[in-house]
């Protein structure tokens, strides 16, 4: 079975904090995806990664950064929190290449981040 | 015009009655179709994923694909209790190997 993993499931931190949220995944999986996910507004996905050291913006990334070092681990940076970032914040993977069952996303269990 | 649209709900449904939920997509190159489970507080769970028209069965779950009219369905038969959550309708637009999610419509299946 896929295993992805958050390092939190819950966290508390100040504005302007640097936060970090770290996600690995244990199928050598090249993809690796952050959304962002709030009432009313589904899941929206910040970054996405196709292979390490590789990185692109999806429909959100303002204020938010991220790392991809090792092929298992993609980190989500929010440089400054701010409160309108609090929300669930889900990490996924999933094998590469446009062949439709390479595209099913696996899911962590989520942080939920609270900025006050 | 929203890329997946879902109808938010809640659905309410009788226990051992069929649910029916309702997605459509706005790129016509789109490739591959899923449905999610999410259960409050919890992260989406792949419950079912179609890859060209028609029908595909999974135990009490079939997923529907209307290439053409650019709408797929999940349709829950012999609900449970335990099938009351919010199922979100993910879709690969063309080309790009990511997914584009609705806003998910809520299911209520109450005894």
């Amino acid at each position: 079975d896929v295993k992805v993993t958050q390092s939190s499931r819950y966290l508390v931190k100040r504005t302007g904090e640097k936060v970090f949220l770290e996600c690995v995944q244990d199928m050598d999986h090249e993809n690796m995806f952050w959304y962002r996910q709030d009432p009313g507004l589904g899941l929206r996905l910040i970054y996405f990664s196709y292979d390490v050291k590789m990185k692109e913006k999806g429909d959100i990334p303002e204020g938010y950064s991220v790392s991809r070092e090792k092929k298992e681990r993609f980190s989500l940076i929010l440089e400054s929190a701010s409160t309108n970032q609090t929300s669930m914040y889900l990490c996924a993977s999933s094998l590469p290449g446009l062949a439709s069952s390479r595209s099913e996303q696996f899911f962590g269990p989520g942080t939920r981040l609270t900025v006050l | 015009q929203k890329e997946v649209e879902q109808n938010s709900g809640p659905l309410s449904v009788p226990e051992g009655a069929i649910a029916s939920l309702n997605c459509t997509y706005s790129d016509r190159g789109s490739q591959s179709f899923f449905w999610y489970r999410q259960y409050s507080g919890k992260s989406p769970e792949l419950i079912m994923s179609i890859y060209s028209n028609g029908d595909k069965e999974d135990g009490r779950f079939t997923a529907q694909l209307n290439k053409a009219s650019q709408y797929v369905s999940l349709l829950i038969r012999d609900s449970q209790p335990s099938d009351s959550a919010t199922y979100l309708c993910a879709v690969t637009p063309g080309g790009y190997n990511k997914l584009i999610f609705g806003a998910g419509t809520r299911l209520a299946v109450h005894p």
